[in-house]
C-alpha cells in the first residue's frame, strides 16, 4: 500500500509562470489537505477537500491559488501567476475519515522555487 | 484562536542525553494533540498521539502527556540517539478538519 505520492518533488517555476502540483492520497482515502511550509516556520493549512468537494479552504489566499479532487485521479494544487513569496514546501495529507481523532498521512511534499 | 506554541531550538544534545521539547496550547475545545517528526528531505511522519487529559502517548521511546491543566503536551525521551536527528513539529486538531502546527524544534544529535 504506498503511501501519499506527491509530485515533483522538485520544481522551479520563474515569475508569472504557473505551478501544478499533485498529490495521490493514500489507497483508501477520501479526505486531502494541503499545507505550506515556509522557510523556518511551522507548516500552515491551506485548504481540506474530499472527492470532488472543497470542505475548508479557510487558509487558502484569495488570489492565484485554487485546488481540486476531481472524481478520478490526483488533487491538484494550482498556483497562477507565481511570484517569489510563493517559494515554499508544500505538502499534502490524506486520510480515511474526518475528525479530531483522525492519522493524517504525509507526503514527502513539493519544494517550488520561484527565480 | 487555536494555536501552538513550541520552544525555539535548535536543541543540541550528545547520544544518550535525557530530551524535553516544551509545547503548550491554546484551543476553544478539547483537541486532540500530536507529535509529527520529519527528517531531513521528507514529510512529516506521526510519532505519538493523545486524544484527551492525562492521555499519554508513547513511540520508539519518546512520551508526552496531554495536561489539561497547564495545556501542554512536552515531548520527553530518556536517551536520544543520533538518528533521533529531525525536526519535530507539536500539532492539534480541534474540529478535525485540519491540524495546527507549531513552528518547529530543530534537535541534533552528535555521537
Amino acid at each position: 500500500n504506498a503511501g501519499v505520492m506527491q509530485n515533483p518533488r522538485h520544481l522551479v517555476r520563474r515569475r508569472g509562470q504557473e505551478a501544478r502540483l499533485r498529490c495521490s492520497p493514500m489507497k483508501g482515502h477520501s479526505h486531502v489537505y494541503w499545507y505550506r511550509q515556509l522557510p523556518e516556520e511551522g507548516l500552515k493549512f491551506m485548504v481540506y477537500l474530499q472527492k470532488e468537494n472543497i470542505i475548508d479552504e479557510s487558509g487558502m489566499p484569495k488570489e492565484r491559488f485554487s485546488a481540486e479532487f476531481p472524481k478520478e485521479g490526483p488533487s491538484i494544487l494550482r498556483i497562477q501567476q507565481v511570484v517569489r513569496g510563493d517559494s515554499a514546501a508544500y505538502f499534502c495529507a490524506s486520510s480515511a475519515e474526518q475528525g479530531k481523532n483522525t492519522e493524517a498521512f504525509f507526503g514527502q511534499g513539493t519544494r517550488l522555487t520561484v527565480v | 484562536g487555536n494555536s501552538v506554541t513550541q520552544m525555539e531550538g535548535p536543541v543540541t544534545l550528545s547520544e544518550e542525553a535525557f530530551l524535553t521539547i516544551n509545547c503548550t496550547y491554546t484551543a476553544t475545545g478539547y483537541p486532540s494533540l500530536f507529535w509529527y517528526v520529519q527528517y531531513p528531505g521528507e514529510g512529516l511522519q506521526l510519532l505519538l498521539k493523545a486524544t484527551k487529559a492525562d492521555d499519554k502517548g508513547s513511540n520508539k521511546g519518546f512520551e508526552a502527556t496531554y495536561r489539561k491543566e497547564t495545556t501542554s503536551f512536552h515531548l520527553e525521551k530518556g536517551s536520544v540517539q543520533v538518528s533521533d536527528s529531525a525536526v519535530y513539529f507539536c500539532a492539534l486538531s480541534d474540529r478535525g478538519t485540519a491540524l495546527i502546527f507549531g513552528k518547529g524544534t530543530t534537535l541534533s544529535v552528535s555521537s
